[in-house]
């Protein structure tokens, strides 16, 4: 089945910053790639997601890019505020779905 | 639109003892998941189906977790006998056929 590895682990910022996660993947037919935050004891909530026919997808201070032929796609978060501090996981998807380890964002005041 | 809905939303039992989940998608989702999600890791994939067939039950602990969606609608999973290492959150999503999933609050099981 598809792997899917994550990094980094943890990542802090200064309030203002930008951040970045990357992650790859095992499977090159995975054609859809979701991104997910999840803050302390709640569940998972889809922030963003991209489709393999694309390359690079904004929603305000998020983005997504991807990058088929390295089996690679990154989620970056600009201008970071206290509020985007969570763990954020990647997760790709052919038939099945499978997530990544997890990035745990702090974003400092 | 009403999310996922899950029950119990906590569960404590006893190592070798039994529990089920039960599991209610987002009206018109095909596709439903069950994923194990341990404290500081992240969610892993026991079983996803579509409509009432399994697609992947690869990483399904099938010497003691079973589950099953009748009629393509609700979803339970069963653990006999639960192990201390089962201790997780148990999320169920759901999807269209693409896109998602989107997940239910989790059932936080402790085995003792």
């Amino acid at each position: 089945g598809e792997n899917v590895e994550q990094h980094p682990s943890t990542l802090s910022v200064q309030e203002g910053d930008s951040a970045v996660i990357k992650c790859t993947y095992s499977d090159s037919a995975s054609n859809y790639f979701p991104w997910y935050k999840q803050e302390l004891g709640k569940r998972p909530q889809l922030i963003i997601d991209i489709r393999s026919n694309v390359g690079e997808k904004k929603d305000q201070r998020i983005a997504v890019t991807l990058n088929k032929t390295a089996k690679h796609f990154s989620l970056h978060i600009t201008e970071t505020q206290p509020e985007d501090s969570a763990v954020y996981f990647c997760a790709a998807s052919l038939v099945s779905t499978r997530f990544g380890a997890g990035t745990r964002l702090t974003v400092k005041p | 639109e009403a999310g996922v809905a899950q029950s119990p939303r906590y569960k404590i039992i006893e190592k070798r003892q039994s529990v089920a989940f039960w599991c209610n998608p987002i009206s018109g989702h095909a596709t439903l998941y069950w994923y194990q999600q341990i404290l500081g890791q992240g969610p892993k994939l026991l079983i996803q189906f579509q409509n009432n067939g399994v697609v992947d039950d690869s990483q399904l602990p099938k010497d003691r977790f079973s589950a099953e969606r009748l009629k393509g609608v609700d979803s339970t999973l069963k653990i006999q006998p639960a192990k201390l290492e089962d201790s997780a959150v148990y999320l169920c999503a759901s999807s269209l056929i693409t896109g998602g999933p989107f997940f239910g609050p989790g059932t936080r099981l402790t085995v003792l």
